[in-house]
């Protein structure tokens, strides 16, 4: 099993859809993810942190499921701006403690196209 | 302004030829890494230091060298270029630890795209 899987999509919705996406991981220790956006081979930019069951902003909203070891990017009323790629990023555990030294894993991204 | 500076943007280069991507920060960011981005792979961490004068290897090192000797830059080092590392590098930074619930913003360069003949 990979370390961090996604659906590689593509997704293609219209105006106004919800659309989900998920990421699996394999390392149940891991403590913290996170959503980046990544525009076009453009540099990623964070979308959303996710630390304990999940978290909102706006028309997005990030859940975490540890007993099946997923967390999942729930968009609302899609606009055209929202097509892009999004990246599921998890920090490797090295200890017990549940801290990062720093090394990440990054999904191969879910591509997302919004159309009117 | 905040940023993630990395030179140069593009580069074609011809195996062997040691070459040398630069990047720096000016948030005062403790963490900086590097990763390469290639089609159907994602992005892979290269290297990533926790701070001045520590290093440590990500999932792809091999081929590459790095070095921190000031908070501020971080450069990547091809000693010795070969066609399949042509891809595109990102450098990025954060103010701390990417696990850490305080620290784990990654804040991204445009990217460096590179070709090795």
């Amino acid at each position: 099993r990979k370390e961090v899987e996604q659906d590689p999509g593509p997704f293609n919705v219209p105006e106004g859809a919800t659309v989900a996406f998920n990421c699996t991981y394999s390392n149940s220790a891991s403590q913290s993810f996170f959503w980046y956006r990544q525009d076009c081979r453009k540099e990623p930019k964070l979308l959303m942190s996710v630390y304990s069951s999940g978290n909102e902003d706006g028309r997005f909203t990030a859940q975490l499921n540890r007993a099946s070891q997923y967390i999942s990017l729930l968009i609302r009323d899609s606009k055209l701006s929202d097509s892009a790629t999004y990246l599921c990023v998890v920090p490797a555990i090295l200890n017990a403690g549940g801290t990062s030294y720093g090394k990440l894993t990054f999904g191969q991204g879910t591509i997302l196209t919004v159309h009117p | 302004e905040a940023q993630v500076t990395q030179n140069p943007r593009y580069l074609i280069t011809v195996t062997g030829k040691k070459l040398t991507v630069t990047c720096s920060q000016n948030m005062n960011h403790e963490y900086m890494s590097w990763y390469r981005q290639d089609p159907g792979l994602g992005l892979r961490q290269i290297y990533y230091s926790m701070n001045v004068e520590v290093t440590d290897k990500g999932d792809v090192p091999e081929g590459y060298k790095v070095s921190r000797k000031e908070k501020r830059n971080f450069p990547l080092i091809l000693e010795s270029p070969s066609p399949n590392q042509t891809s595109l590098y990102f450098c990025a930074s954060s103010w701390g630890a990417p696990g850490l619930a305080a620290g784990g913003e990654l804040f991204f360069g445009e990217g460096s795209r590179l070709t090795v003949l």
